[in-house]
């Protein structure tokens, strides 16, 4: 069975652009949870996604927003970049949503860089 | 509020030793979850154990398990016969409901490096 897989690995764009990040979970895995890493914050819940609702969020300004589609894949959006959201962006999958006992399993990451 | 500790920014350990990675949490939730996480230099964060607030055994997963003691609000991870490949950031994370919403929140990490 396929990993979460996202796209793209790197990315890199100017202060004031927007960015689209993709996030395929794991088949059969219906609920895609969001996290940003940075070295001064370390990993911080997004959001989460499941059945294509948002289920949960974390402490992010609105220009951070995501959606889900009817195959569960995940796009997560950030629009008017700043240099602090340069972040490893992560995704994960889970069968359901976190409101119950599974686990989370991880995609590889999306760097983002923001000049 | 809902809050992970992890206390050693960086260990260093003998090869084939064990190692015991602390982790204590706060919560006021009775029903909560934790979990470890591996993360190699690559960034993909890797399931390693769970333990769920009612679980009246430790959680076991090969070489790792889990040392929870409740009362503490402690959850420290234990890795037996540790290996080269066993390098890399452990994170202790918790599922629980924050602001009423079910979310999972990370510790800061514990970089732990195996010397030959």
């Amino acid at each position: 069975k396929a990993g979460v897989t996202q796209t793209p690995r790197y990315l890199i764009k100017t202060r004031g652009q927007q960015v689209t990040l993709s996030c395929s979970p794991i088949s059969g895995h219906r609920s895609v949870s969001w996290y940003q890493q940075t070295p001064g914050q370390g990993l911080q819940f997004l959001f989460e996604y499941f059945s294509e609702t948002q289920r949960n969020k974390g402490n992010f300004p609105g220009r951070f927003s995501g959606r889900q589609f009817s195959n569960s894949r995940s796009e997560m959006n950030v629009s008017t970049l700043e240099l602090g959201d340069s972040a490893l962006y992560l995704c994960a999958s889970s069968l359901v949503s976190l409101g119950t006992y599974n686990e989370q399993f991880f995609g590889p990451g999306t760097r983002l860089t923001v000049l | 509020a809902q809050k992970i500790t992890q206390t050693q920014p960086g260990m260093f350990v003998q090869e084939k030793e064990a190692v015991t990675l602390d982790c204590t949490y706060d919560t006021s939730d009775p029903s909560y979850g934790l979990f470890w996480y591996k993360q190699p230099s690559s960034g993909e964060m890797i399931f390693l154990i769970y333990q769920g607030s009612y679980d009246q055994q430790n959680a076991t997963e090969g070489r790792y398990s889990l040392n929870f003691q409740k009362a503490r609000k402690s959850a420290n991870l234990v890795i037996s016969a540790s290996q080269l490949g066993d390098s890399a950031m452990y994170f202790c994370a918790m599922r629980g409901i924050i602001q009423g919403a079910q979310k999972l929140v990370f510790g800061q990490g514990t970089r732990l490096t195996i010397n030959p």
